[in-house]
């Protein structure tokens, strides 16, 4: 079984702050990491997209790549209340299988 | 453009009745992936279609589970003699090809009686 591995969470941080999240997988042969935040009872939307080793930024956003340590990370500048979600990072395998292995998602509360 | 749409939104069944859920994804999307969300739990692969290429069934959780999807556009996931841990979201998404970025619909919301 290939895992995907996030802490549930909630994860709070003050508005303003930076929020952190984490996640591991044990499949080394993973070849695309995907953050999607997902408000309660709606349908996940993609945040960022990361392929090659290293960070990757857009707005507030940065995703960390450590393929060597089989992490990946995102990061939220100036979190917002808005950004209150759960957090779904997704490892998709290299090869013809193109379907998103997800973690269960990291709920994230940012308090005014 | 318009996105992913699933319908119906919300469906409540008795247990052992079939049930189908209908996925139109993205127009020009290719690839088209059925996921389901139980509480408390991530996202679950069911099964992929690329083009006219045999699926990846590889996701389906028992024989009770089939999809299609005709004339490459659209698609129904079927259910038969649904079972209680049925229960959950199912989520439809699109991508403009195998591999590329997936976008998903709103869902359908399944309970079984």
């Amino acid at each position: 079984q290939k895992e995907v591995e996030q802490n549930s969470g909630p994860l709070s941080v003050p508005e303003g702050a930076i929020a952190s999240l984490n996640c591991t997988y044990s499949d080394r042969g993973s070849q695309s990491f995907f953050w999607y935040r997902q408000y309660s009872g709606k349908s996940p939307e993609l945040i960022m997209f990361i392929y090659s080793n290293g960070d990757k930024e857009d707005g507030r956003f940065t995703a960390q790549l450590n393929k060597a340590s089989q992490y990946v990370s995102l990061l939220i500048r100036d979190s917002q209340p808005s950004d209150s979600a759960t957090y779904l990072c997704a490892v998709r395998l290299g090869g013809s299988g193109y379907a998103l292995n997800f973690g269960k998602g990291t709920s994230l509360l940012v308090t005014p | 453009g318009a996105g992913v749409s699933q319908s119906p939104s919300n469906k409540v069944t008795e247990k052992g009745k079939d049930v189908e859920l209908r996925c139109d994804p993205i127009s020009g999307h290719t690839a088209l992936y059925w996921y389901r969300q139980s509480l408390g739990q991530g996202l679950e692969f069911l099964i992929y279609f690329q083009g006219n290429s045999a699926p990846d069934k590889s996701g389906l959780p028992s024989d009770r589970f089939s999809a299609e999807r005709t004339g490459g556009s659209v698609s129904t996931l079927t259910i038969q003699r649904t079972q209680q841990e049925d229960s959950a979201v199912y989520l439809c998404a699109s991508s403009l090809t195998g591999g590329e970025t997936q976008y998903f619909g709103p869902g359908t919301r399944l309970l079984v009686l």
